[in-house]
């Protein structure tokens, strides 16, 4: 597609369950990024991936977060035992090469815990 | 590590008048520096990005930012907002670490809020 898609949009769970979100990110782009956005707190870093190399793992919050990329394109995002303070925006991100350029983020996954 | 910080989380301004949006940052080694727009219900997009060169960087939508080694900043800036500026704006750095990855880390956001 033209720009980076994520799914769902929208996600209302209840505390305990796992979920899973999508992002599918612009053709070629090798540098795919996940950003968590609460309410006041801005852009939280999560983690990286880069080609073939290991994933930037230092973000993440817990082990209950993991992350893969899977053929170097679409990227799951998956949370276990989700908690309230899990409820907000997932954003995801890619860029081309490894240069320091531009970012293009998709329009996020919001998660609500009930 | 590198760490932002956007001095205001809200800033009013009546349109037309000039608005400037301050950013500060931290780090220990040469970095790139980034404002991302986000306007209501969407994703972030570049505004503009200083990686070197010029310390007056020029973006989309009639924004400037400067590049300020020496107090460590990149406040952004507009003569005349309109209406439609109306979006919260965050300030970004990247720095490239010992793995060579360029993670890039986000300000608290400031919200402008363009009053007719």
């Amino acid at each position: 597609g033209a720009g980076v898609s994520q799914s769902p949009s929208n996600k209302v769970t209840e505390k305990g369950k796992d979920v899973e979100l999508r992002c599918d990110p612009i053709s070629g782009h090798t540098a795919l990024y996940w950003y968590r956005q609460s309410l006041g707190q801005g852009l939280e870093f999560l983690i990286y991936f880069q080609g073939n190399s290991a994933p930037d793992k230092s973000g993440l919050p817990s082990d209950r977060f993991s992350a893969e990329r899977t053929g170097g394109s679409v990227s799951t995002l998956t949370i276990q035992r989700t908690q309230q303070e899990d409820s907000a925006v997932y954003l995801c991100a890619s860029r081309q090469g490894s240069s320091a350029g531009e970012l293009f983020f998709g329009e996020g996954s919001r998660l609500t815990v009930l | 590590a590198q760490s932002v910080t956007q001095l205001d989380s809200q800033v009013p301004v009546f349109e037309e008048a000039p608005v400037e949006l301050r950013c500060n940052y931290s780090s220990s080694v040469s970095v790139y520096l980034f404002w991302y727009v986000q306007y209501p219900n969407q994703g972030l997009q570049l505004l503009l990005k200083y990686l070197s060169g010029s310390t007056l960087v020029k973006g989309i939508n009639g924004f400037e930012a400067e590049f300020n080694k020496s107090q460590t900043s990149f406040h952004l800036r507009k003569p005349s907002v309109h209406i439609s500026d109306t979006a919260e704006y965050f300030c970004a750095v990247s720095e490239r670490s010992g793995a060579g990855s360029y993670q890039l880390t986000f300000g608290k956001g400031t919200k402008l809020s363009v009053i007719p």
